[in-house]
């Protein structure tokens, strides 16, 4: 069974922070890996795929990284639109797995 | 613009069907792969089903393998996703998603999604 396992589950930080979420994959991802942000009653928006790349108008104070079965999401000078839940993705094969969401709350 | 818009959901009683249906307009339809993703309320984000560009080729999570069926037809626009023998535990919001391009890809448009609820 693939899983995706992200930690920590919730967070809690200030504008101007810089967060950390790490996203562990049970089976090698290779660099098939996305990030995606998702603010409250909208959809899932992407951020990053193949690990690092930025999707079109993501600003860079995101940045992913890692490889096979570990990778992170780092957003550095946190802004008040930030907050919301993200999700790591595995896309190299069936099942496409999301991870189970980090909540990112801004004090 | 990329548009996705859902259709179908609705109530239906454990063991029933229902047709979800996803009209795409503002790409080229035919030469992306798409697929569904429900999110069950208050939870996170759960990925159900994969179709080629010409639908020839499927994949399914495990916990909807067997019940469900996705197809497409590339003439009109148009992906579904046939439930079959529905469980409460399916009741969510299901989105039609559209890959970033060909190839293992992620998911670069959502629709808003269709409510299904699923109880007696």
């Amino acid at each position: 069974d693939i899983q995706m396992t992200q930690s920590p589950g919730s967070l809690s930080a200030s504008v101007g922070d810089t967060i950390i979420i790490t996203c562990r994959a049970s089976h090698d991802a290779g660099r098939y890996l996305a990030w995606y942000q998702q603010r409250p009653g909208t959809v899932p928006k992407l951020l990053i795929y193949n690990v690092s790349t930025l999707h079109i108008g993501v600003p860079s104070r995101f940045r992913g990284s890692g490889s096979a079965t570990e990778f992170t999401l780092t957003v550095t000078s946190l802004q008040p639109g930030d907050f919301g839940t993200y999700y790591c993705q595995r896309y190299s094969s069936a099942p496409r797995a999301f991870g189970q969401g980090t909540k990112v709350e801004i004090k | 613009e990329v548009q996705l818009v859902e259709s179908g959901g609705g109530l239906v009683q454990p063991g029933g069907s229902l047709r979800l249906s996803c009209a795409a307009s503002g790409f080229r339809f035919s030469i992306y792969e798409m697929g569904w993703v429900r999110q069950a309320p208050g939870k996170g984000l759960e990925w159900l089903s994969y179709i080629g560009h010409d639908g020839m080729t499927t994949y399914y999570a495990d916990s909807v393998r067997g019940r469900f069926t996705v197809s497409r037809d590339n003439v009109k626009d148009v992906m579904t996703l046939q439930m079959n023998n529905l469980r409460v535990e399916d009741t969510a919001v299901y989105h039609c998603v559209k890959d970033i391009y060909g190839g293992a890809t992620p998911f670069d448009s959502w629709g808003q999604g269709t409510l299904v609820v699923v109880s007696s």
